[in-house]
């Protein structure tokens, strides 16, 4: 049973413009919502984070939204840059457990 | 900057082999984790630890083991490898804290299994 959810698995948008990033999860236990970016060949880095005491987060460009009784959460990018092209993984903690769940990865592509 | 080193970048091994993967982080951590990716199945908990000799199976064990004898240092075990083990293998550390716990990853190690 998948616990964390990215249902698209690509997105593809031009420079300039927004980017949105879905991810749903189905255990009400989790508190706190990661976003992790990685490139080919590369180990995924953290992006920014959120925990469910919060609605909102941002960092720069770079803004999640949490809405607890829908289960889900998104990232928004703005404005998006051909240097954020790569796969983004949402993953979700709960307290007391050292283990982060991870979704699928979506694949984002910025046109120039 | 936490860093976490992966021995090896790319690792082609023959179907039966003993693989072992070796992963060190220098900030002192007391959790690691081996995490598996594969395309379309994103990222798959192997095994992890939060103390030295001490481990936890994760989602996806199973022909695998692992080994923290001293707390810098990770390692995940093919016991005979199988084509199904080819994949690309991500260790990751993290502190114990209250909560917001984030992972630091390698680079990561691209094994392909003959």
């Amino acid at each position: 049973d998948q616990q964390v959810k990215q249902n698209s698995p690509s997105l593809s948008v031009q420079e300039g413009r927004i980017s949105i990033l879905n991810c749903d999860y189905t255990n009400s236990m989790f508190d706190y919502f990661l976003w992790y970016k990685k490139y080919p060949a590369e180990g995924p880095t953290f992006l920014i984070s959120i925990s469910s005491i919060k609605d909102k987060n941002e960092d720069g460009r770079f803004t999640v939204f949490l809405n607890k009784s829908a289960k889900h959460l998104s990232l928004h990018i703005v404005p998006s840059q051909p240097g954020d092209s790569a796969v983004y993984f949402c993953a979700a903690g709960q307290g007391g457990s050292e283990k982060l769940v991870f979704g699928k990865g979506m694949k984002l592509t910025v046109n120039p | 900057d936490v860093k976490v080193t992966q021995s090896s970048r790319y690792l082609v091994k023959r179907t039966g082999e003993k693989v072992f993967l070796e992963c060190v982080q220098d900030m002192d951590h007391e959790n690691m984790f081996w995490y598996r990716q594969d395309p379309g199945l994103g990222l798959r908990l192997i095994y992890f630890s939060y103390d030295v000799k001490m481990k936890e199976k994760g989602d996806i064990p199973e022909g695998y083991s692992v080994s923290r004898e001293k707390k810098e240092r990770f390692s995940l075990i093919l016991e005979s490898a199988s084509t199904n083990q080819t994949s690309m293998y991500l260790c990751a550390s993290s502190s114990h804290g209250t909560g917001n716990e984030k992972l630091f990853f390698g680079s990561g190690t691209q094994l392909s299994v003959l």
